[in-house]
């Protein structure tokens, strides 16, 4: 998916470690969002941004941080990682909120 | 309580003939809709939208249909080809009245199997 990247891709934890997932984008959109994907779910917002230096909360936000420092990057952090927390993540953006969303390719973490 | 559902976890379709997809919501404040598409390991992929204001919307091999009377929405692929097997997920928003900018409210998916 040209346009967001987001690393790492795949990582290991262990519970109570901190980690940070980046996304990037070189669209100069100004909406960006963080998902999980859980095995037979669908995709849940944990946090999103509609604007450099804003965030605000979304449906499963407990357990995560996330910074909007500039524009083209958003950071997902987790403090105390727990088992709870292993997903796969998406990131994805848009110019426009009622626009369609672009995603990229998800980071795969797992929480032993 | 889950307010976009798609109640088929898979599909299987002969090659050549249509893929019908549905996907029903229940908050009455969602006016934008989208379909969008997965293969494994890696991100969705957005296929095609729809507004309430309309019914209908067509992209070459794929159409969408708005039912909003019965918070009701399709996906047809016609005809079906192999690359269309992958995992669709159906998703809305406020994102034409609310904003949307709190993001898209997905389904679990479907997985839909193309046979030759």
């Amino acid at each position: 998916n040209a346009g967001v990247t987001q690393t790492p891709k795949f990582r290991v934890l262990k519970t109570g470690q901190s980690m940070t997932l980046l996304c990037a984008q070189d669209m100069n959109h100004e909406y960006m969002y963080w998902y999980r994907q859980d095995p037979g779910m669908g995709l849940r917002l944990i946090h999103y941004s509609v604007g450099e230096g804003t965030t605000a909360k979304g449906e499963v936000p407990d357990g995560y941080n996330v910074s909007r420092l500039k524009k083209q990057n958003f950071l997902l952090g987790l403090e105390s990682a727990a088992p709870s927390q292993t997903s796969v993540y998406f990131c994805a953006t848009n110019q426009y909120s009622n626009q369609p969303q672009h995603f990229g390719d998800g980071t795969r973490l797992s929480i032993l | 309580d889950q307010q976009v559902k798609q109640n088929s976890p898979s599909l299987s379709v002969q090659e050549g003939r249509i893929s019908i997809l549905n996907c029903d919501y229940t908050n009455s404040m969602f006016d934008y809709f989208l379909w969008y598409k997965k293969y494994p390991a890696e991100g969705p992929t957005f296929l095609i939208s729809i507004s309430s204001i309309k019914d209908k919307n067509e992209d070459g091999r794929f159409t969408v249909f708005l039912n909003k009377s019965a918070k009701h929405l399709s996906l047809h692929i016609v005809p079906s080809q192999p690359g269309d097997s992958a995992v669709y997920f159906c998703a809305a928003s406020d994102g034409v009245s609310g904003g949307g900018a709190d993001g898209l409210t997905f389904g679990k998916g479907t997985h839909l199997i193309i046979q030759p």
